[in-house]
């Protein structure tokens, strides 16, 4: 059975302060890692999709890596703006369903 | 990215009645949806799998005949919530896949009274 953990549950962070959130999985077979980020009351946004070990993807202040056993997303100079809940999740060859972790709510203070 | 709307964003109901949740998929077609639900400050939990042309999937322990799936055509899909109760209270969110990546509704609030 595939199983995300992500790390730590909760982060708080200063205004510029940068720091990374984990996300370990175990999947028969990855077809790719998705991040979303989760506001309140919403429906996950879309991110990033990693395919294999040693990937990175960019967005704005948003970086993610990929090995074979973890996935990171790093938040550089963060804005109070980046606050939200953070999902990671995986998707095994031959499947469509996504496996979610339980994310990680990050809230940047000014 | 792709866009996927849902209707309604926010629904109370009294116990016992039934209550319909649209998800369409605006910009592509999909032939597989997506049905899940959250808790407050838990993760989502797939309830469903939703296929144009036949039968839903569901995931161990969702009652089929509580939550009725109908994939009606390619761009819609509806989840049924017959004879609700308090405890079906929830935030329930469809999503809809283009390619590899997967994209979400922006979720329906159901409150049971």
């Amino acid at each position: 059975e595939d199983q995300v953990t992500q790390s730590p549950e909760a982060l708080r962070l200063q205004e510029g302060e940068s720091s990374s959130l984990n996300c370990s999985y175990t999947v028969s077979g990855l077809r790719g890692l998705f991040w979303y980020r989760q506001d309140p009351g919403k429906g996950p946004e879309f991110l990033f999709t990693l395919y294999s070990a040693g990937e990175e993807k960019e967005k704005e202040r948003l970086k993610a890596t990929l090995t074979k056993k973890e996935s990171f997303l790093h938040i550089t100079a963060p804005k109070p703006e980046d606050s939200a809940t953070y999902l990671c999740a995986v998707q095994a060859w031959g499947d469509y369903k996504l496996s979610f972790g339980a994310g990680t709510t990050v809230t940047v203070r000014a | 990215g792709a866009v996927v709307s849902q209707h309604p964003s926010r629904v109370i109901c009294k116990s016992g009645t039934s209550v319909k949740i649209e998800c369409r998929s605006l910009d592509f077609q999909a032939t597989t949806m997506f049905w899940y639900r959250q808790f407050p400050k838990k993760s989502l939990m797939l309830m469903a799998t939703s296929n144009e042309g036949s039968k839903a999937t569901y995931e161990q322990g969702v009652e089929k005949d509580k939550f009725l799936i109908n994939h009606a055509s390619l761009t819609l899909s509806t989840l049924t919530v017959t004879s609700a109760h308090p405890e079906d209270s929830s935030f329930y969110i469809c999503s809809a896949p283009t390619g590899i990546e997967q994209y979400f509704g922006p979720g329906t609030r159901l409150t049971v009274t």
